[in-house]
């Protein structure tokens, strides 16, 4: 199993441009997660999906958007980045809910400049 | 909305000294989960907590669970080098979404 994958791994993007980050799982987990990582800071969840065709919105949601319409994948786009954005992007995955671990992708690295 | 603080942000020991990382919410948890991240890398689960008093061990580490379920600590005893990297709690009430602590860094001195 290759587990929680990411890509891109680095990008920089330009203020105002748009972009989807790509997060695919093959351990077939209901529950995926998106957060963002900014420096010397804890993770702060995005969006989240129970399953395939449901999703909710986190802690900081604002800028972006997801859908989840496989098992498997879980992207995240970003329309109007904006500097605020800079920020590390991690995707996770969990069998089902609280009670679960996360598997936690390599990250996506982002500058919005 | 829920708070998950940890202190301290940094610890800088002599390999050998022990280290502790300590967790609290500001609204009563269901479970929490210990995650590790080593520079660069993504966060590793290490561990989760379910009932009130819990005290788990692993190796070295010793994590507990408080009575009234808002507050968790990670304890290492004689740290070595590989144990560097942040420590993270998270915490959920609700089993969908969980809040993670800003972390310790720790560092290790040879």
């Amino acid at each position: 199993n290759a587990g929680v994958t990411q890509t891109p791994k680095f990008r920089i993007l330009k203020i105002g441009q748009s972009m989807t980050l790509q997060c695919t799982q093959d351990m077939n987990h209901n529950y995926m997660y998106w957060y963002r990582q900014d420096p010397g800071m804890g993770l702060k969840l995005i969006y989240y999906s129970v399953g395939a065709g449901i999703t909710d919105k986190g802690e900081v949601p604002n800028g972006y958007n997801v859908s989840r319409s496989t098992t498997e994948d879980f992207p995240l786009r970003l329309e109007l980045a904006a500097p605020s954005q800079t920020s590390v992007y991690f995707c996770a995955s969990s069998l089902t809910g609280g009670s679960y671990e996360q598997y936690f992708g390599p990250g996506t690295r982002l500058t919005v400049t | 909305g829920q708070q998950v603080m940890q202190i301290p942000q940094y610890q800088h020991v002599q390999e050998g000294e022990d280290f502790t990382t300590y967790c609290n919410s500001s609204t009563t948890l269901s479970n929490i989960q210990w995650y590790k991240q080593r520079p660069g890398g993504h966060p590793v689960f290490l561990i989760q907590l379910v009932k009130s008093g819990e005290v788990k061990k692993q190796k070295r580490l010793t994590f507990q669970f408080g009575e009234a379920k808002k507050n968790s600590s990670l304890h290492i005893t004689a740290t070595q080098t590989t144990d560097v990297g942040t420590y993270f709690c998270a915490g959920t009430n609700t089993g969908n979404q969980f809040y993670f602590g800003t972390g310790t860094s720790l560092t290790v001195i040879p």
